[in-house]
């Protein structure tokens, strides 16, 4: 079964860090497109960052820089480093396998919380 | 900054046709924008409706189809059910590795 399985969310100070992981299974990370997208409460939804096959990575402007995303394709696992946490980056983490420029598979997401 | 716009709310009556939009702050959308479209209810996960700009998702029943009328992407759902009331979001692929969500639609059935 094709499935990705988000963990690493908590509650953390602003200016904090995290690591989000995203285990995929029933196909390989390492050989497809992967994004990060977040949903703020009450907000919709907002893509961060994308990973594809030959390892180039981009990211929205407010993340740029603060954010890193990876892969390890042993764990067949995907990543979002999160650095400098402030407020606004509380949120629900969806990570996503991409097909033809749309989200074709999504986790059910793990929630971030920037609270002092 | 590009701004991805749709209609704040729809209301559909069941068995009805509604199509929701998705347009560009600055230019008219295309296909070559890749158009994607997603439905999430309160508290889950969203859902793969169409990408592509009309290719259905595994399991999504056809009264969902996707398309581009005049500049802007669309999406149809046609014959209206009470479970379709959700919240809908497209998404266009701006190029060089940049993807933007919608402002996102609520559809009321009723």
């Amino acid at each position: 079964e094709v499935q990705l399985v988000e963990t690493g969310g908590g509650l953390i100070q602003p200016g904090g860090s995290l690591r989000l992981s995203c285990a995929a299974s029933g196909f390989t990370v390492g050989t497809n497109y992967m994004s990060w997208v977040r949903q703020a409460p009450g907000k919709g939804l907002e893509w961060l960052s994308v990973i594809y096959s030959d390892s180039t990575t981009y990211y929205t402007d407010s993340v740029k820089g603060r954010f890193t995303i990876s892969r390890d394709k042993s764990k067949n696992t995907l990543f979002l480093q999160l650095n400098s946490l402030r407020a606004e980056d509380t949120a629900i983490y969806y990570c996503a396998r991409m097909a033809l420029d749309g989200f074709e598979i999504w986790g059910q997401g793990t929630t971030v919380t920037v609270s002092s | 900054q590009t701004v991805v716009t749709q209609e704040p709310s729809f209301s559909v009556s069941p068995g009805g046709t509604v199509t929701l939009t998705c347009g560009l702050s600055s230019g008219s959308v295309s296909t070559s924008y890749s158009p994607s479209w997603y439905q999430q209810t309160p508290g889950q996960a969203p859902r793969t409706l169409i990408y592509n700009t009309n290719t259905r998702s595994s399991g999504v029943p056809d009264r969902f189809s996707g398309s581009v009328l005049g500049n802007k992407a669309a999406l149809t759902i046609t014959g209206a059910q009470a479970d379709d009331e959700s919240d809908y979001y497209c998404v266009l692929c701006l190029g060089s590795g940049i993807y933007v969500f919608g402002t996102g639609t609520k559809v009321t059935v009723l």
